[in-house]
């Protein structure tokens, strides 16, 4: 167990649906990341948040929207998305963004499927 | 644009086998840069981090060096275990005034420690 949960752990979705996913961290951290890792690609970040403010959009498309009401939780809001979405979604947490001591600690990950 | 680089994509070792990791990258200007373990449909756990400042870190059996200049780190396991079977990512952490603390993710080396 790192500290950092993520519901739902499976989704299965068709396109026209509507979901989110959860994460929460319980660790006192201030920096919340969302990742996505597709089969042979490499880990992407998607979106950063620190002190509850987005820091970082890395050009991820608009059906994809994240929420990070407090510093323990974020969410990802989906809606309408494509079968290429389909990855294995983390979240990860650390104490501060941008410091050359910072470790990020991950969640266990969604796996979602789009239909 | 940073692009991490990791060799080889897998092996496989008996038990007991030191064996060396390799990571590569195209831009110097570096935070940190961290190791972590991915076991199959979980979460990334990190095992060491280098400042960009240090050469090397060790914990246990693992050692990480970086070599700044030259775009390459290794990580070293000495007297492997079936139990070190996993993914091995490398992350470099990207400098940027404006927009620091980015992961930046290798593909990684899937290790496969035979009894």
């Amino acid at each position: 167990e790192t500290g950092v949960t993520q519901t739902p752990r499976h989704l299965v979705m068709g396109m026209t649906n509507k979901k989110s996913l959860k994460c929460e961290q319980h660790l006192g951290h201030n920096a919340m990341y969302w990742y996505k890792q597709s089969a042979k690609k490499p880990l992407e970040l998607m979106f950063v948040y620190n002190f509850k403010e987005q820091t970082e959009n890395n050009s991820v498309p608009s059906r994809f929207s994240p929420e990070c009401p407090n510093s323990s939780h974020l969410f990802l809001h989906l809606h309408t998305l494509q079968p290429e979405d389909s990855a294995l979604y983390l979240c990860a947490s650390s104490q501060k963004q941008g410091t050359s001591t910072d470790t990020q600690y991950f969640g266990p990950g969604t796996r979602l499927t789009v239909l | 644009k940073q692009e991490v680089t990791q060799i080889p994509a897998a092996l496989s070792v008996p038990e007991g086998e030191n064996l060396v990791l390799n990571c590569s990258f195209t831009d110097s200007a570096i935070y940190n840069l961290q190791w972590f373990r991915q076991d199959p449909g979980k979460g990334l756990t990190s095992l060491l981090l280098i400042q960009s400042s240090q050469r090397e870190q060790t914990s246990g059996r693992l050692n990480a060096s970086l070599d700044k200049s030259s775009g390459r780190s290794t990580l070293y396991i000495a007297a492997s275990q079936p139990g070190d079977s996993a993914t091995y990512l490398c992350a470099v952490t990207r400098y940027s005034s404006g927009n620091t603390g980015k992961l930046i993710f290798g593909q990684g080396t899937t290790l496969q420690v035979k009894p």
